[in-house]
């Protein structure tokens, strides 16, 4: 089965940079997407197909892909980011969806 | 405004079979534009996907849970339907449904359907699993 590994958690300073990895083998030839979950809430997509953002998601989130790593960035980080990211990936060759293991973000 | 509201029993006992809806409301189920997923959650751990259905019927499961799991749509109710048999303990969860964006590339000669992100989910229902 496919894999995607992500760090357990991020620390970032108010108006500093976060940047959440995650890791999958030839991560790059497939497409990434990154949600974003507060506590009792439901995920919210933050970033599709590697790089695009979905209406109503500020700037300052971003995304790449290249490799194994895709990244997630958010550049000015409020403490309103702080939440855990889950990347996902559609595996061609197995025809499913896979999640990472999600990062905690936290702002302090 | 697009919402999606799932629901079913809160408390299913092992060995029967989970049986969840998701009424889709301010859309299409039938939109060609769109797969429509399940995804749970079980308490304090990450998502899983289970599975994904496009309105032509066209299905794409979790490898691990294709034995046990059925996704189908009712066109009539605008409703999307999960079924999944011989529960345990590790099948209680919070349950959610998503609409996804998907696109098609193409894979040597062969034409191939991407999922790309899930953009609109609903609130999720939680399901224990228990006697």
């Amino acid at each position: 089965s496919y894999d995607l590994a992500q760090p357990p958690s991020v620390s970032v300073s108010p108006g500093q940079t976060a940047s959440i990895t995650c890791f999958g083998d030839k991560l790059g030839e497939k497409y990434a997407c990154w949600y974003q979950q507060k506590p009792g809430q439901s995920p919210v997509l933050v970033i599709y197909q590697d790089t695009k953002r979905p209406s109503g998601i500020p700037e300052r989130f971003s995304g790449s892909n290249s490799g194994n790593t895709a990244t997630l960035t958010i550049s000015g980080t409020q403490a309103m980011d702080e939440a855990v990211y889950y990347c996902q990936a559609w595996d061609t060759s197995t025809a499913s969806y896979v999640f990472g293991t999600g990062t905690k973000v936290t702002v302090l | 405004q697009l919402q999606l509201q799932e629901s079913g029993p809160g408390l299913v006992k092992p060995s029967e079979t989970l049986s969840l809806a998701c009424t889709v409301s301010g859309g299409s189920i039938s939109s060609s534009d769109y797969y429509w997923g399940w995804i749970r959650q079980p308490p304090g751990k990450g998502l899983e996907w289970i599975g994904s259905f496009y309105y032509s019927g066209s299905t794409y499961y979790k490898p691990s849970l294709k034995s046990r799991v059925s996704i189908s749509a009712d066109t009539s109710k605008n409703q999307l339907s999960l079924r999944l048999t011989s529960v345990t303990a590790a099948d209680t969860a919070v349950y959610y449904c998503a609409r996804t964006i998907f696109g098609v590339v193409i894979v040597g000669f062969t034409p191939q359907n991407v999922l790309y992100g899930m953009d609109v989910w609903g609130q999720g229902t939680t399901v224990t699993v228990s006697s």
